[in-house]
């Protein structure tokens, strides 16, 4: 199975400052068809998870276009460019190109310093 | 409005039984893949398994740690999907959530969440 690794596992940012969380696969996520299925998902406090990208860099509708992603292969980050109090929670990377099963990062904890 | 509500989660001992039903409504249902995540406490998703669309053939697929105990089944005629968990072990102790997981340009709907706890 694949393995998500997710670094910083904990991430104290400043109002207004930009957040940046990496994701890597321990292999390729291009799929056969050339595309690539990593998701972001966001886990506020006491909410169920959201997810805010698909496909990398696709967000979601209802989604702040503070939020991007990028990457490549095994490679990924998820950028908030100015963070907001709403962004405080839990943020997972999840892979959905090697599935079943869909592998899940260990998660980002988005603290505000 | 879209609505994902999971019931039935509770307080089971180890060996135990017990089935979860997900009540969707406000989107196409039988035209979804359903997965069940669960989060134990303090820690982060594992995804659980899946049921296909009866037109993709209705197949499951299913995480190792459950495989053989875990059954995800679903009724479009009401809307629901379910998980019946058999020889549950502490382990299987979490919050389990109901969702149109996808990779792709699908909506991506996630219920509330029901507590399973396993203990003697």
């Amino acid at each position: 199975d694949v393995v998500m690794t997710q670094s910083p596992l904990s991430l104290p940012v400043t109002l207004g400052q930009p957040a940046s969380i990496s994701c890597r696969s321990s292999q390729s996520l291009v799929y056969s068809d050339g595309n690539i299925y990593l998701n972001w998902f966001q886990q506020r406090p006491g909410q169920s998870p959201r997810r805010l990208i698909y496909m990398v860099s696709n967000r979601d509708s209802g989604v702040p276009d503070r939020f991007s992603g990028s990457g490549s292969g095994t490679d990924f980050t998820l950028k908030i460019s100015r963070v907001e109090a709403e962004d405080v929670g839990v943020y997972y990377c999840m892979e959905a190109t090697h599935w079943p099963p869909y592998t899940f990062g260990q998660g980002t904890k988005l603290e505000i310093k | 409005e879209v609505q994902v509500v999971e019931s039935g989660g509770g307080l089971v001992k180890p060996g135990g039984s017990l089935r979860l039903s997900c009540a969707a409504s406000g989107f196409t249902f039988n035209n979804a893949w359903m997965s069940w995540v669960r989060q134990a406490p303090g820690k982060g998703l594992e995804w659980v398994g899946r049921i296909k669309t009866k037109t993709d053939g209705g197949t499951t697929d299913y995480a190792a740690p459950v495989k053989g105990r875990f059954t995800i089944s679903r009724d479009d005629s009401k809307n629901t999907l379910y998980l019946q968990m058999n020889s549950l072990q502490t382990e299987d102790t979490a919050v389990y959530y109901c969702t149109t997981l996808n990779g792709v340009p699908l909506n991506d709907y996630w219920g509330q969440g029901t507590l399973v706890t396993v203990s003697s």
